[in-house]
């Protein structure tokens, strides 16, 4: 099915480990994103990236690095991973612009213990 | 700040009321707003969105929201809810052709069969 697709769905890690989220989309889309869900607070955007070859920081990007591979894949890194990053994390993409709405992948969800 | 807020954090219904989900934004300038669903463990969906013209949107599965610009508002409605309506329900914006969509923090709602 086309979509966006992430990978893993669930990982533990201890503090101070690094792991990389990694997301591909096979809709042709220009953006990508990389968002936290955390209860009572919504999606928070970490990163974006408008076009291939650009990254841009959201609203919550330290701790985050990210990477634009290439048009399908946009990657998000955890240096040195804290409680505090427990969350779910979902990729998504779009048109450029965004207008006509984001396309989500399934999320994934990250205990740092 | 420029936010997205959700008046309700929890509504629950009976099956067969009706539904009205508060969403009212504090950005200035051209926007696009957005509802999305979110089934319980899946990623979130697009229930209808709203760039221009008839400030009275139809979408997915019965739902419909109006756009007031005088009140900053999007509220989302449903004349009679089902039980498979329990989820979570988030209202976001993006200004116009821009790459950052901004949510409010969700209402859940449950509905009682």
């Amino acid at each position: 099915n086309a979509g966006v697709t992430q990978t893993p769905k669930f990982q533990v890690l201890k503090t101070g480990q690094s792991m990389t989220l990694q997301c591909a989309q096979d809709m042709n889309h220009n953006s990508m994103y990389w968002y936290r869900q955390d209860p009572g607070m919504g999606l928070r955007l970490i990163y974006y990236s408008a076009s291939e070859g650009t990254t841009d920081k959201g609203e919550v990007p330290n701790g985050y690095n990210v990477s634009r591979l290439n048009k399908r894949e946009f990657s998000l890194r955890l240096e040195s991973a804290a409680p505090s990053q427990t969350s779910v994390y979902f990729c998504a993409s779009s048109d450029s612009g965004g207008r006509y709405g984001y396309t989500f992948g399934s999320g994934t969800r990250l205990t740092v213990v | 700040a420029q936010s997205v807020s959700q008046h309700n954090h929890h509504v629950i219904l009976s099956e067969a009321a009706s539904l009205e989900l508060g969403c009212n934004y504090s950005y200035g300038g051209t926007v696009n707003l957005f509802w999305y669903v979110q089934y319980p463990g899946q990623h979130l969906q697009l229930l209808l969105k709203y760039f221009s013209g008839d400030p009275l949107v139809k979408g997915i599965k019965g739902f419909e929201a109006e756009f007031i610009k005088s009140k900053f508002s999007f509220n989302l409605r449903k004349p009679s809810v089902q039980w498979s309506d329990t989820a979570e329900y988030f209202c976001a914006v993006t200004l116009y052709n821009n790459n950052d969509m901004r949510f409010g923090a969700g209402t859940r709602l449950t509905v009682k069969p």
